[in-house]
């Protein structure tokens, strides 16, 4: 069991708007900034989100944010190519580990 | 461009040992804190552990599920980061990725990936 907590699976059509979620504690999302990441085919993870930040190259359809202790991915304008897997991840205090969600598949009708 | 490439993957059997080596390039590596990050076939993502950085004394965690039996250790010298595996269990098996950690704690980039195979 993971100690962050996704949604197993969501499905959106091309063009709408999907929401990941991530939920944690106090002890790690409460506390730290939540890193994102996209799994296309089981290839290399790429980061999508960290923090608040979207690195270089991602396109701005990606947002994130955080409420108390859950975080959320969410993708404006759902496109084919951002059919995979997505992870969440952060830091834990209690832990003092590195958690990650279980991962969410996210499939374009 | 920040680069990671890691080798040293393999088959080995049970009760073995194997070094994995990560090779950075495009960054500052000694500024960084250093991750591993293993995935096991048809499963999720799980954290290896963590060496952090020469201002933080260069200071490891570990997960527990390889607590005593893996080693992290880097050489900003040479820009690369190691992962000592003893005592490999079936379990181990793996995609092995090299990580590294920006100033939010949070991964900001990936290396390819290392497969460790551990079957007799």
């Amino acid at each position: 069991q993971s100690a962050l907590t996704q949604e197993a699976s969501v499905s959106g059509t091309v063009g709408q708007k999907v929401t990941l979620s991530c939920t944690g504690n106090s002890n790690n999302i409460g506390s730290y900034a939540v890193g994102w990441y996209q799994q296309i085919s089981h290839g290399a993870p790429k980061t999508v989100m960290f923090g608040n930040s979207l690195p270089s190259g991602i396109p701005d359809r990606f947002s994130g944010s955080k409420s108390g202790t859950t975080a959320s991915l969410t993708i404006s304008g759902l496109q084919p190519e951002d059919e995979a897997d997505y992870y969440c991840s952060t830091w834990d205090y209690s832990l003092s580990a590195v958690v990650f969600g279980g991962g969410t598949k996210l499939t374009v009708l | 461009e920040v680069q990671l490439v890691e080798s040293g993957g393999g088959l080995v059997q049970p009760g073995g040992s194997l070094r994995l080596s990560c090779a950075a390039s495009g960054f500052t590596f000694s500024d960084h804190y250093m991750d591993w990050v293993r995935q096991a076939p048809g499963k999720g993502l799980e954290w290896v552990g963590r060496t952090r950085n020469k201002a933080n004394s260069y200071t490891t965690e570990y997960a527990a599920s390889v607590k005593g039996r893996f080693t992290i250790s880097r050489d900003d010298s040479k820009n690369s980061l190691y992962l000592q595996m003893n005592s490999l269990k079936t379990e181990d098996t793996a995609v092995y990725y090299c990580a590294r950690v920006g100033g939010t704690t949070v991964t900001t980039h990936w290396g390819q990936g290392t497969l460790v195979t551990v079957s007799s």
